[in-house]
C-alpha cells in the first residue's frame, strides 16, 4: 500500500536554529513529490516539486532534497514567519491524478 | 487574479440533508481535486478530475459525489451527510499538461459540520 509519513509531527525552534523536516514514502512508483506550506485557517500553498533522487530545490530559507525513500525540507536560520504546517505529497502514477499527502509537520519558530 | 474559490466557507447542517459545495477556478486548469482534512489524518483525496466529464475516486470517496460538466467548476455533493463527514474540505486545481506537474492551487476551504 502506498504510504507517506512525515516526522516529527511538531517542531519548536528558536529563531535562527536550523533544522530539517522529514517525509518518507513507500510507493509503487514515484512520479513527483511536492512540498506545501499551510497557515492556520488557509489552504495549502505550493513550495517545491521534486522528481528524481538527488534533486534539490531552494527558496529563501527553505531547501528541499529527495532520495529514493525520503525527502527533507531543510530550514536554515528560521524566522517566526516560517511558523506553519508543512505538508508533503506524492504523485504515484502517471496514469492517474491520485495524490497522497502526509499528515504534516507543524513548525513553531519562537523569537 | 488566479484563484480557486469555494462556497460556502462555513456550513452547519443536519444528518441526511443534501448539500453541495461549489468549487471554481479561473486558471483554465485541466485537473481539479477535492480533499478533506481531519486532525491527525492530514489531507485525504476524495475525488479528482483529469478533465471535463472525467472523474475518478481518491482514497475516501464513500458518501460523496462529484461532477465536471465545465472545465472551471467541480462541485462536491453530499447526498445524505452524516456526522463523520464533519471536516474541513479543500478544492484544488493544477495543469499537469503544462510541464507535467501536479503543483496545485488550493481554495480557502469549507468547514462543514453535520449534526
Amino acid at each position: 500500500e502506498d504510504q507517506v509519513t512525515q516526522s516529527p509531527e511538531a517542531l519548536r525552534l528558536q529563531e535562527g536554529e536550523s533544522s530539517s523536516l522529514n517525509c518518507s514514502y513507500t510507493v509503487s512508483g514515484l512520479r513527483g513529490l511536492f512540498w506545501y506550506r499551510q497557515d492556520p485557517g488557509k489552504g495549502p500553498e505550493f513550495l517545491f516539486t521534486l522528481y528524481s533522487a538527488g534533486e534539490e530545490k531552494e527558496k529563501e530559507r527553505l531547501k528541499a532534497t529527495l532520495t529514493k525513500k525520503e525527502s527533507f525540507l531543510h530550514i536554515t536560520a528560521p524566522k517566526p514567519e516560517d511558523s506553519a504546517t508543512y505538508l508533503c505529497a506524492v504523485h504515484v502514477s502517471s496514469n492517474t491524478g491520485k495524490l497522497i499527502f502526509g499528515q504534516g509537520t507543524t513548525l513553531q519558530v519562537k523569537p | 487574479e488566479a484563484q480557486v474559490t469555494q462556497n460556502p466557507r462555513y456550513l452547519i447542517t443536519v444528518t441526511g440533508k443534501k448539500l453541495t459545495v461549489t468549487c471554481s477556478q479561473n486558471m483554465n486548469h485541466e485537473y481539479m481535486s477535492w480533499y478533506r482534512q481531519d486532525p491527525g489524518l492530514g489531507l485525504r483525496q476524495i475525488y479528482y478530475s483529469m478533465n471535463v466529464e472525467v472523474t475518478d475516486k481518491g482514497d475516501v470517496p464513500e458518501g460523496y459525489k462529484v461532477s465536471r460538466k465545465e472545465k472551471r467548476n467541480f462541485p462536491l455533493i453530499l447526498e445524505s451527510p452524516s456526522p463523520n463527514q464533519t471536516s474541513l474540505y479543500f478544492c484544488a486545481s493544477s495543469d499537469p499538461l503544462a510541464g507535467g506537474s501536479y503543483e496545485q492551487y488550493f481554495g480557502p476551504g469549507t468547514r462543514l459540520t453535520v449534526t
